[in-house]
């Protein structure tokens, strides 16, 4: 099975910050990188796609990057909408597997 | 608008049985991918199972696999797992989520159901 480690796994930053969250994977899944989004009590929200595709209607601030097993999601600059946990995903291989999520609290 | 709701999760004893339903709507059914995802409480994703367009293929996570089944009825535009011999690991929300194209993104997710095992 693949696993995907994210760090940080706790997140504190204040509204205009530029933060970026980090994907490790345990072997090569080329581009196969999918980061989501979840508030509390709301289902995941797709962001971004195979590693750096924005999907329509998410923000410009986010942005993806990466190949390989080290893959990284940047927020720009942080709006309260924001704030929330953050979940990447490898479609390489079954099983499908998910990083432990990154939270991300207001400072 | 596509949208997709869950049904059918509740409070069961360990190695009982309980069936989960997903209605969709807004898009065709019969043409994409679908998977079940879970998430324990305070926890976080794990994708438990996926079935591919017209029912011949199935994919599960080991921990299931026996023991839950997916399927769907294209013609009554749902989908379904069929969960038995349920443990109290397998308590959690489990979400009915749609793939993008052929490839394991998730475009769209329901609202998600609980599940809890526990006597």
């Amino acid at each position: 099975d693949i696993q995907l480690t994210q760090s940080p796994s706790f997140l504190s930053a204040s509204v205009g910050d530029r933060v970026t969250i980090t994907c490790r994977a345990s072997q090569g899944i080329s581009n196969a990188l999918t980061w989501y989004q979840q508030t509390p009590g709301k289902a995941p929200k797709l962001l971004v796609y195979d590693a750096s595709t924005l999907q329509s209607g998410v923000p410009s601030r986010f942005s993806g990057s990466g190949s390989g097993t080290e893959f990284t999601l940047t927020i720009s600059s942080l709006q309260p909408e924001d704030f929330a946990t953050y979940y990447c995903q490898q479609r390489n291989s079954y099983p499908i597997t998910f990083g432990q999520g990154t939270r991300l609290e207001i400072k | 608008e596509v949208q997709l709701v869950e049904s059918g999760g509740g409070l069961v004893q360990p190695g009982g049985s309980l069936r989960l339903s997903c209605a969709a709507s807004g898009f065709t059914l019969s043409s994409k991918w679908m998977s079940w995802v879970r998430q324990a409480p305070g926890k976080g994703l794990e994708w438990v199972a996926s079935i591919n367009p017209d029912g011949s293929a199935e994919h599960y996570v080991d921990s299931v696999r026996g023991r839950f089944t997916i399927s769907r009825d294209n013609t009554k535009k749902s989908l379904y797992l069929q969960m038995n011999s349920l443990r109290g690991e397998d308590t959690a929300v489990y979400y009915c989520a749609r793939l993008y194209e052929t490839r394991t993104i998730y475009d769209y997710w329901g609202q998600g159901t609980l599940v809890t095992v526990s006597s």
